[in-house]
């Protein structure tokens, strides 16, 4: 089946510092691939999407782009703020008319000043 | 224009109560998904609605149900609550029409707490 892997968190950074948050995914189509911000106590916010190979979605300063050889959609952004502490969840729709996400099990980033 | 809204944000049940949840989409948005999130399981697929119909359902036993109105607000009901229920519940609503019907649109969620 489909299913999303993302790296172990928690990723503590200083505020500044470049962020890279791994993805990679196993799908039986053509997936939409998308990531998820969760801040403490709310759902979940659309950050960024792609929908097909080599497209780069981006937002707020965070950037990925679709790899279709290496099926990976690496979340990465130049410079973190202490308002980017949250958590990133990478996910997965098949391009099919049913629009189950699968997502992967969340990083946690944590920024300090 | 307003985001997705759930009611209620926070239950307090008992075991063996059984439990509503309601989610009003987007508007302009006819498909609503429902989620589980659990420290444990992570993010799972319940179900989603479209035109008041059942179209695809995730791997959860026959206690959780839901159903979608005309208007398409939904609801969810969870039967003979069990401890392991306790769970962030959310709901997504996503377009069905244009360029982004694939891009589901979260609310906030109902916490529900099973003693």
């Amino acid at each position: 089946g489909d299913s999303v892997t993302q790296m172990e968190g928690p990723v503590t950074l200083s505020e500044e510092a470049f962020l890279t948050i791994n993805c990679t995914y196993t799908a039986t189509g053509y997936p939409s691939l998308f990531w998820y911000v969760q801040y403490p106590g709310e759902g979940l916010q659309l950050l960024l999407k792609a929908t097909k190979a080599d497209d780069k979605g981006s937002n707020k300063g965070f950037e990925a782009t679709y790899r279709k050889e290496t099926t990976s959609f690496h979340l990465e952004k130049g410079s973190v703020q202490v308002s980017d502490s949250a958590v990133y969840f990478c996910a997965l729709s098949i391009n099919t008319g049913r629009r189950a996400l699968t997502f992967g099990s969340g990083t946690r980033l944590q920024v300090q000043p | 224009k307003a985001g997705v809204t759930q009611t209620p944000r926070y239950l307090i049940k008992t075991r063996g109560q059984q439990v509503t949840l309601s989610c009003s989409p987007i508007s302009g948005h006819r498909s609503v998904s429902w989620y589980q999130q659990t420290p444990g399981q992570g993010l799972q697929f319940l179900f989603e609605y479209f035109s008041e119909t059942q179209r695809n359902k995730g791997n959860f036993p026959g206690r959780f149900s839901g159903r979608q109105f005309s208007n398409s607000r939904s609801e969810m009901n969870v039967s003979t609550l069990e401890l392991g229920d306790s769970a962030l519940y959310l709901c997504a609503s996503r377009s069905l029409a244009g360029e982004r019907t694939d891009t589901q649109y979260f609310g906030p969620g109902t916490r529900l707490t099973v003693l």
